[in-house]
């Protein structure tokens, strides 16, 4: 079956500091794609980056980069220059064929001014 | 312009009611999902159609029954109301069945009291 693992239920970082969040998975798949999704207090899922599991190259999207270590079964989002606004609950979530996604229990990420 | 909708926002009602939440994408999407985000704020699939077809129902009450009369439509109705059915339900499209990013509503709270 299918698991996401995020340890950190809570983070915290300064204003324009660098903040990265864990994620850890488990899939017998060789072929899915893995996802980080913020949810701030209005509720709404908002799709922060994306990486398929065959691509090597990690994802980017100006502030958001991830570390996918495909052996290591491991995807974690580095947020750099980070912002009020980036307060939020963040997802990594697992996709596979069938398209299932499976979320981990999510991080809040607060940040400081 | 809304991508994804869901009426209504918020839903308070009595143990024991039968209540529906629609969800309308705009997006020309193939598929569409039903997700329940629970007071832990816990994140699980329920349904997915694909072109009015059920393509995933994960072990869901039979109190809760999806309708698709178009694939742009996903509504989810759900029969004697439980204090547990207390959730905030997403619906969710993607462009089909592959592990394509799929798209987020705003989200139904719903009280069961």
């Amino acid at each position: 079956a299918q698991t996401v693992t995020q340890s950190q239920p809570e983070m915290s970082v300064q204003e324009a500091e660098t903040v990265t969040l864990s994620c850890t998975y488990d899939t017998s798949e060789s072929d899915y794609y893995l996802f980080w999704y913020k949810q701030p207090p209005s509720r709404q899922m908002i799709l922060v980056i994306r990486q398929e599991a065959y691509k090597q190259q990690n994802a980017t999207e100006n502030r958001f980069s991830v570390n996918f270590q495909k052996a290591a079964k491991s995807f974690s989002l580095k947020i750099s220059d980070s912002q009020l606004g980036d307060a939020a609950m963040y997802f990594c979530a697992l996709g596979e064929y069938g398209n299932k996604l499976v979320f981990g229990a999510g991080t809040i990420l607060r940040v400081k001014s | 312009d809304t991508a994804v909708s869901q009426t209504p926002k918020y839903l308070v009602t009595q143990m024991g009611n039968d209540k529906s939440i629609k969800c309308e994408q705009n997006l020309g999407h193939d598929t569409m999902y039903w997700y329940k985000q629970d007071s832990k704020k816990f994140l699980k699939i329920m349904f997915s159609y694909n072109n009015k077809e059920l393509i995933i129902n994960e072990t869901v009450p039979n109190r809760f029954s999806p309708k698709s009369p178009d694939k742009a439509h996903l509504n989810l109705h759900i029969n004697s109301l439980e204090l547990g059915d207390s959730a905030v339900y997403f619906c969710a499209s993607s462009l089909g069945q592959g592990a394509e990013t799929q798209y987020f509503g705003p989200g139904t709270r719903l009280l069961v009291l």
